[in-house]
This record gives C-alpha cells, structure tokens and sequence, in this order.
C-alpha cells in the first residue's frame, strides 16, 4: 500500500463546477497535513495546511478525518487558474525534527471553458 | 531575497558522466531537501540535511551524495550517471518548528536527462 494515494485523474470540469480530491495515508501516526498545488513543469507550492477541525481559504475548503486516515480539497467556483496536478502530503511520523514530508503521487485538474 | 535558487534548469548527461546540482537558500533554513519526480509521480526524497555538517538519507539516496558545508548551501552529486536517473530535481528547504511540520520553499527545479 503506498504511504499516500490519491487518485491520478485527470478531472475535467467546466468552469464554475465544484470539484473534490481525496487522498488516504498509510500511518495513522502522521500529524500534520497539506495540499501543495504544482502547475505543468513547475514547483510544488503550498496551497494550504490541513487542520483536524477543517479549514477554508476563498473558494478551498480542506477536511481531515483521523478515524479513516483521510484528507480531502473541495474547490468551489473552478476557475480556469486552478488547472493543475493537486498533492496531498503528509509528514513521515517521527519527523518533527527533520521535516520530513511524504508526498502523494497528485490529482490533475483540467478545468474547461 | 531569491529564495531557494537550483542551477542548472536543464542538463543532458551521457551515461557514466557526474554532475553537481547546486542548490543555495537565502532565507536562513536551517533543513534542506533533495527530490526527485519522475513523470506521473510524486515526489521521492533522496537526502535532507538538518543544519550544516549533518546530512542524511532519504527513500532514494542511491547514486547520489551530498554535502552541507554551510547553512546556504545544499549540492546534489551525481556519479557515474545512469538512464535511471532522468527526472527532475527539486531542491526545497524549510525553517524547523518544535513539534511542527513547516511549509517547503521549493528551488524551480531541474530537468535532467542521461543518454
């Protein structure tokens, strides 16, 4: 079982639509979770933390459920900016003083006119 | 500041060649990463250093060696290249929090191709 998995997509939605990415990890010892946007041939950027309570920026909401060792991203209102591979990461437990982080393989998003 | 700054962008080695990618932060982090992402994947660490004179290996530290001589400074070298390692190359460092996983500030990577 891969210490991340998220589903590779491609999601293609219109405009407008809302869209939801999954992601489940492997340890349940992990504590600390993020979504990471990278766009075509770029670097990963942070996109957003995710707390166990759930969190929102604008038109991202991201949800953390410790039970089922499951994180997810909701985008509302898709924009055709938001057209990118979406990754799901995850602290290696025991690396609070290395930082380490374990990364999902990411989700593709295509949003279309 | 520049923030994380990867050289080159771009390299073709043939195999059995070796090249240092240079990686240097401005920002005082005191961790430092080596990734690698392979087409449709995430991201595999090869090493990460924890501070100057300290380094370590990650998942995929075969072919590879580092060196951290200074806290700026964090080169990735490859020796003896092989196809195996085309792919690119992200250099990325954070600054450490007790108990708190920090935000990575990623270098703009490098595309690297052995023939």
């Amino acid at each position: 079982r891969k210490e991340v998995e998220q589903d590779p997509g491609p999601f293609n939605v219109p405009e407008g639509a809302t869209v939801a990415f999954n992601c489940t990890y492997s340890n349940s010892a992990s504590q600390s979770f993020f979504w990471y946007r990278q766009d075509c041939r770029k670097e990963p950027k942070l996109l957003m933390s995710v707390y166990s309570s759930g969190n929102e920026d604008g038109r991202f909401t991201a949800q953390l459920n410790r039970a089922s060792q499951y994180i997810s991203l909701l985008i509302r209102d898709s924009k055709l900016s938001d057209s990118a591979t979406y990754l799901c990461v995850v602290n290696e437990p025991g690396s609070s003083n290395t930082g380490k982080l374990i990364f999902g393989q990411g989700t593709t998003l295509q949003v279309k006119p | 500041n520049a923030g994380v700054t990867q050289t080159p962008k771009f390299r073709i080695l043939k195999i059995g060649q070796s090249m240092t990618l240079q990686c240097t932060q401005d920002m005082n982090h005191n961790y430092m990463y080596w990734y690698r992402q392979d087409p449709g994947m995430g991201l595999k660490l090869i090493y990460y250093s924890v501070g100057a004179g300290i380094t370590d290996k990650g998942e995929v530290p075969n072919g590879y060696n580092v060196s951290r001589s200074t806290t700026e400074d964090f080169p990735l070298r490859l020796e003896l290249a092989a196809p195996s390692q085309t792919s690119v190359y992200f250099c990325a460092s954070s600054y450490p929090k007790t108990g708190v996983n920090e935000k990575l500030f990623f270098g703009s990577g490098t595309q690297l191709s052995v023939l």
